[in-house]
């Protein structure tokens, strides 16, 4: 069946490092990906999306890019700030949604 | 202009209580979401509803009833309140057909069972 497993957190970085949080998946056919980001007290926003195969997306300077040969799609942003800090959800659409545990990402000034 | 509101925002009950959340949506989406997100974080699909019908139902127990007056709306509505049922719920819609189905968030409501 279709699922999303994403890197378990929390992750704590200072302010302007680097940002990774893995996120692969396993479905039948040909899904499209979300990262959805969640600030706290607040309900989820869609940060970006690829719906298929070495699509990148990308906002706010975040990027993921959709590899189909090896089911993931990697959140990366190459210099994180305090106000990044929030839970991200990586998800998947086919047939239905489906999404990962969240990881939770506090960044120190 | 709130895209998908939801209320209460917050919801403090006894056991065994009914109560309902309410959902709506002014995108004129055709598909409507119930998620439950537990303490730690876990989002998990409730119901959807398309066009006032019944799409998905991830085994959740019938005390928890969606109901779709429109398409525009669609209530939680929880029978028998238990301990376990405590978490925040989210509500989302999205526009029917594809695959790239982005789906939009309300607030949440976060229910509190004691």
């Amino acid at each position: 069946g279709n699922s999303v497993t994403q890197m378990e957190g929390p992750v704590t970085l200072s302010e302007e490092a680097f940002l990774t949080i893995n996120c692969t998946y396993t479905a039948t056919g040909y899904p499209s990906l979300f990262w959805y980001v969640q600030y706290p007290g607040e309900g989820l926003q869609l940060l970006l999306k690829a719906t298929k195969a070495d699509d990148k997306g990308s906002n706010k300077g975040f990027e993921a890019t959709y590899r189909k040969e090896t089911t993931s799609f990697h959140l990366e942003k190459g210099s994180v700030q305090v106000s990044d800090s929030a839970v991200y959800f990586c998800a998947q659409y086919n047939n239905d949604m489906r999404f990962g545990a969240g990881t939770r990402l506090t960044v120190k000034p | 202009d709130t895209a998908v509101s939801q209320t209460p925002k917050y919801l403090v009950t006894q056991m065994g209580n009914d109560k309902s959340i309410k959902c709506e949506q002014n995108l004129g989406h055709d598909t409507m979401y119930w998620y439950k997100q537990d303490s730690k974080k876990f989002l998990k699909i409730m119901f959807s509803y398309n066009n006032k019908e019944l799409i998905i139902n991830e085994t959740v127990p019938n005390r928890f009833s969606p109901k779709s007056p429109d398409k525009a709306h669609l209530n939680l509505h929880i029978n028998s309140l238990e301990l376990g049922d405590s978490a925040v719920y989210f509500c989302a819609s999205s526009q029917a057909g594809g695959l790239a189905d982005t789906q939009y968030f309300g607030p949440g409501t976060r229910l509190t069972v004691l």
